[in-house]
């Protein structure tokens, strides 16, 4: 079985202040790995994906994820905060064998941005 | 193209009555999802299906029935609401392969009294 932890339920930067919203995953085989936001009272967009090939991920609105294999870890990144950052966000794994279609969430990590 | 669209918005059920949530998707996706979201505990899977008339149970299946009888919709009902199915539903859709991106409803407000 897949897990996903989310490290930190509530993080706050300061605006123009890096980003960081870490995820760990626990799977016997590296999974497809995604990083979802979801704005106040909406659902959930795609920010990133990785599934093969280079492991530093670009996504929208200047976020990034870097998957490492020996930390089991794919960590989100956005070098400035802007205030239209805050939001909660998702870190998901879907196993890489073909029939199994089932994501599996982490609990979220709400982002707050200071002025 | 209105991606994918939920029906109610909100609703509010007393102990034991009964209601059908509507997802419908007009992307032509084969797989279609439910979850429920709850404070502290993210997204989790209530059923899936991988095309029409088929139905799948996920992680927390109890008390909810789907149906998939169409292709662009899937029906998540309730037969005898509970104040523990309290919660935010969400319908997803994908096309079908491993990789791909999962596109989410709104999401729906439920309230059991």
């Amino acid at each position: 079985a897949q897990s996903v932890t989310q490290l930190g339920s509530h993080v706050s930067v300061s605006e123009g202040a890096l980003v960081l919203l870490r995820c760990n995953y626990s799977s016997s085989v590296p999974p497809y790995l995604f990083w979802y936001v979801q704005y106040p009272n909406q659902g959930l967009q795609l920010l990133l994906k990785y599934t093969t090939g280079a492991t530093l991920v670009k996504g929208i609105n200047g976020f990034e994820a870097e998957f490492k294999k020996s930390e089991t870890s794919f960590h989100l990144t956005k070098p400035s905060a802007h205030m239209s950052d805050a939001a909660e966000y998702f870190c998901a794994v879907r196993p890489t064998m073909i029939g199994n279609e089932k994501l599996t969430f982490g609990t979220g990590t709400r982002l707050t941005i200071i002025p | 193209n209105a991606g994918v669209t939920q029906t109610p918005k909100f609703r509010v059920l007393k102990t034991g009555q009964s209601m059908t949530l509507l997802c419908a998707q007009d992307m032509n996706h084969e797989y279609m999802y439910w979850y429920r979201q709850d404070p502290g505990m993210g997204l989790r899977l209530i059923h899936y299906s991988v095309g029409e008339g088929t139905t799948a149970k996920g992680e927390v299946p109890d008390g909810y029935n789907v149906s998939r009888l169409k292709k662009q919709n899937f029906l998540l009902g309730l037969e005898s609401a509970a104040p523990s199915q309290t919660s935010v539903y969400f319908c997803a859709s994908s096309p079908g392969q491993t990789t791909d991106t999962q596109y989410f409803g709104p999401g729906t407000r439920l309230t059991v009294l």
